[in-house]
């Protein structure tokens, strides 16, 4: 257990339909992230949030899509009118960013399997 | 544009056998490179990080080594076990924004 919780572990849906994730991350980390990954590919950057505030978000991260952290505590991820190639695992991740810049690893959550039929 | 490329993409060895995986990079500018080990199903988790100043980093039967110069990390797997199996991620850091770059993994399977 990293101390990253994701909440559901597996979501089946139709079509059309509305998701929501959600991703408590370690306690003290300010830094928050999203990742998408595909069977047998790596993890591909979402977005990113420092605090409440959303620093970056990938072109992959289309309208259909939004994330949210606003106490900067969890986040959630919502995904809009699903569609099947949104099918895949949805992994949030969480570092602590220091004032000199200085990073710590980034320690993942067990990922939410989303299938969209 | 950042890219971390591995290889192989699979491999299959016997247990007790010893292997090395593959990472090159192109992500600039460097902060720090890390391989997390993902077992299916479960969210990566983290075997080494290593900076530019580090070549060679162990953890357990896990060396990590890192040639900055031609951008280029390997992960050695001594005396493999059964539980080894798993994908392995290359993960490079950028200076300045700290963004994780990733590579696909190499998926490794040990057969008894």
């Amino acid at each position: 257990d990293t101390g990253v919780s994701q909440d559901p572990r597996h979501k089946i849906t139709k079509r059309g339909q509305n998701v929501t994730f959600r991703c408590d991350p370690i306690s003290e980390h300010n830094r928050l992230y999203w990742y998408r990954q595909t069977l047998g590919q790596g993890p591909e950057f979402l977005t990113y949030f420092q605090n409440e505030a959303q620093l970056e978000k990938s072109r992959l991260l289309s309208d259909r899509f939004s994330a949210e952290r606003p106490k900067g505590s969890f986040s959630t991820l919502e995904i809009q009118r699903t569609e099947q190639g949104d099918s895949a695992m949805y992994l949030c991740a969480s570092s602590l960013w220091g004032s000199r810049g200085e990073n710590t690893e980034a320690f993942f959550g067990q990922g939410t399997r989303l299938t969209v039929v | 544009k950042n890219q971390v490329e591995q290889s192989p993409q699979s491999l299959i060895i016997l247990e007790g056998k010893n292997c090395t995986l593959q990472c090159n990079y192109t992500v600039s500018p460097f902060s720090n490179l890390r391989w997390y080990k993902q077992d299916t199903g479960r969210g990566p988790v983290s075997l080494t990080i290593m900076t530019f100043s580090e070549n060679t980093k162990s953890n357990g039967r896990y060396t990590a080594t890192l040639d900055a110069d031609t951008k280029q990390s390997s992960l050695h797997i001594t005396a493999s076990q059964l539980s080894d199996s798993a994908s392995y991620i290359c993960v490079v850091i950028s200076f300045g924004n700290e963004k994780l770059t990733f590579g696909t993994g190499t998926r490794l399977t040990i057969i008894p």
